[in-house]
Parts: structure tokens; C-alpha cells; sequence
């Protein structure tokens, strides 16, 4: 079974400046998903930004960037520029890929236990 | 605003009422989920539809019963519940099981159980 390991309870930031979270994650499959997704204390989860592991290139949404390591099955969260609107719950996240006979395991999504981020004014 | 609706966004009942959660989204979705979260933690998978079917039962007990009217709509009947099972409930869609596409959540649903 897959399993995905936040490292950090807590982390915090000045805000403008630069947070890297850390997940990293076990599985035997070649071909699935990361995501991270963010909850606010208004408690939607947001998905943030999106990695397929048969990209080599790292994904990047504005201010949000990932470090995929796929050897080390790492997978960080940078955000550049923090603001005070970053402050939330972030959830490292891992899929994998539906195959047939298998459709539905491809829905399941597995998360770390969360890394509380703090930002700084 | 999300696209994934929750309704009640609050809810309080005791152990031997009967009340049900409702989520709808017109996405076009065909597969939903319902999930359980306890404060600080993540969210615990308990049920998914895909193409209305359920097609996931993480051993979740029988005093939670889901349902799928619809493509768009999905409810979670709940009788007999105990005061662990308070926590917020959310619900998300995805466009359907094959595809790479991520789960949308919903806003959730904060049950108390007295």
C-alpha cells in the first residue's frame, strides 16, 4: 500500500518570503499522481498544484512551484512570495493511475497527516 | 465558490435522529466521494461513486448509508450516530475514474453529534 509522510507539524514565514514543505511518499507503481491540496480555516480544500510522475519537468502555478524527485520519491512544495492568504492546512496527496480491472482504485487518494503553515506579517 | 455545493453547511443531532447530507455539483462529474475529517487530520476516503455505482466502501459502518440519485447529486443518511463520528464531511467529484484529472471538494459539512 502507498503511504505519504509530511515531516512537518508546523511551518512558518514572513510574508514575501520563501516556504518549502516537505512530502515524501512509498510506492511500488511507476505511473501515478501528486497533488497538494490546501485548506484554509474556511475548510474547502483547494487543490494547489498537480504533478504527474511520468513528467519529468516540475510543475509550477505562479507563485507555487514543486520539487519532484521521483528516484527519491520526494515531492516539495515551494511558494514564493508569501502572503497572508497562504496561511492554511496543506495536504500532500498521492494517486494512482486507473487501470482496467482496477478503475476504482484509481479514485482513492491517499494523504500525509498535513503541515499547518503560518505566514508572518 | 466552489462547484461542489454541501448542504447544511452545519448540522447538530442527536444519536437517535435521522438527517441526511446532501452534495451536488453539474461539472459533469461521474465519479463522487464522501469523506470524513477529523480536526488537524486528513481527510479519511469512506465512500465513492462512479457512474452512480458505488464502487468504494472503506468498511464504513451502516449507521452512515450513502446514495446516488444522480450523475449530480450524492447524500449521506445518517441514523444512529455516535458522538465520534462528529467531524466535517466532504464531498468531491472528479470526471471520472480513467481520467487524470484531480477531485474537486466541497465546502463541507460540520456535524456535531450530542
Amino acid at each position: 500500500a502507498q503511504t505519504v509522510t509530511q515531516s512537518q507539524p508546523e511551518m512558518s514565514v514572513q510574508e514575501a518570503e520563501t516556504v518549502t514543505l516537505s512530502c515524501t511518499y512509498d510506492t511500488s507503481e511507476s505511473d501515478y499522481y501528486l497533488f497538494w491540496y490546501k485548506q484554509p480555516p474556511s475548510r474547502q480544500m483547494i487543490l494547489v498544484i498537480r504533478q504527474e510522475a511520468y513528467k519529468q519537468q516540475n510543475a509550477t502555478e505562479n507563485r507555487f512551484s514543486v520539487n519532484f524527485q521521483k528516484a527519491a520519491k520526494s515531492f516539495s512544495l515551494k511558494i514564493s512570495d508569501s502572503q497572508l492568504g497562504d496561511a492554511a492546512m496543506y495536504f500532500c496527496a498521492y494517486r494512482s493511475t486507473p487501470s482496467l480491472g482496477a478503475m476504482e482504485y484509481g479514485n482513492k487518494l491517499v494523504f500525509g497527516a498535513g503541515t499547518i503553515l503560518r505566514v508572518k506579517s | 465558490d466552489t462547484e461542489v455545493t454541501q448542504t447544511p453547511k452545519h448540522l447538530v443531532m442527536g444519536m437517535t435522529n435521522k438527517k441526511s447530507l446532501k452534495c451536488e455539483q453539474h461539472m459533469g462529474h461521474r465519479a463522487m466521494y464522501w469523506y470524513k475529517q477529523k480536526a488537524k487530520k486528513p481527510p479519511e476516503l469512506m465512500f465513492v461513486y462512479s457512474y452512480e455505482k458505488l464502487s468504494i466502501n472503506e468498511s464504513v459502518p451502516s449507521r452512515f448509508s450513502p446514495e446516488c440519485p444522480n450523475s449530480s447529486l450524492l447524500n449521506l443518511h445518517l441514523h444512529a450516530l455516535q458522538p465520534e463520528d462528529s467531524a466535517l464531511y466532504l464531498c468531491a467529484s472528479s470526471q471520472d475514474p480513467s481520467r487524470r484529472q484531480p477531485q474537486h471538494f466541497g465546502d463541507g459539512t460540520r456535524l456535531s453529534i450530542l
